[in-house]
């Protein structure tokens, strides 16, 4: 997906350990979004970011924090990692917060063991 | 509260033939409506959107959208369904009443799309 990049695309972990996932954009978008996608609920918000520096949370977040230190990069931390945040992850970028489409990374393959 | 439903886990049908892919919203105000495709194992995709205007949106792929007020729908259709168009679709909506300088977006739970040879 153009101008946005997910790392890592996959990754296994022990249950009680912290684990980071990286979005990265190009589109210099002002709003950012992280979402986990799970079979039977569709997409939910875990959290958003409306600037640098600037977050708040979503319908999920519980577990999770983030961080937006430069306009490109947004980062979702799982705290300490339970097996019910076995998801895909996915993060988005909007230009304006109201009428604009999302675009998405392809996604992150998150495995608690 | 927004909320958007899409009453179909699946939807399959031939080559060639038309399809729809249902969609229905609830919201206090008038709707942002999206439509979404994702193919396995990537990102979804933006098709669509109705914003306001004409009730018949068209987007990628061929794809269109008839927003129904009345009927509070927004259903996908396309007259001619092709096998590459096997994916999941999602509808989302965003009511831009809701107060707070975010206004939250909802996604349906998703229609998977099989397309028969």
């Amino acid at each position: 997906d153009a101008g946005i990049t997910q790392s890592p695309r996959h990754k296994v972990t022990e249950t009680g350990t912290p684990v980071t996932l990286r979005c990265h954009q190009t589109e210099n978008h002002r709003y950012m979004y992280w979402y986990r996608q799970d079979p039977g609920h569709g997409l939910r918000l875990i959290h958003y970011s409306y600037g640098v520096k600037d977050t708040d949370k979503g319908e999920v977040s519980d577990g999770y924090s983030v961080s937006r230190s430069k306009t490109e990069d947004f980062l979702l931390t799982l705290e300490s990692a339970t097996s019910s945040q076995t998801s895909v992850y996915f993060c988005a970028i909007s230009d304006r917060a109201v009428s604009d489409g999302y675009t998405f990374g392809s996604g992150t393959r998150l495995t608690v063991v | 509260a927004q909320s958007v439903a899409q009453p179909e886990d699946q939807v399959n049908v031939a080559e060639g033939n038309p399809l729809t892919v249902k969609c229905t919203y609830s919201v206090s105000g008038n709707p942002y409506l999206f439509w979404y495709v994702q193919y396995p194992n990537r990102g979804l995709q933006f098709l669509l959107k109705y914003i306001t205007g004409d009730n018949l949106v068209k987007g990628s792929y061929g794809f269109e959208a008839e927003f129904n007020k009345s009927q509070t729908s927004f259903h996908l259709k396309k007259p001619s369904a092709l096998v590459s168009d096997s994916a999941l679709y999602f509808c989302a909506v965003r009511d831009p009443m809701n107060s707070g300088g975010y206004q939250k977006v909802t996604f349906g739970t998703g229609t998977k799309l099989q397309v028969i040879p």
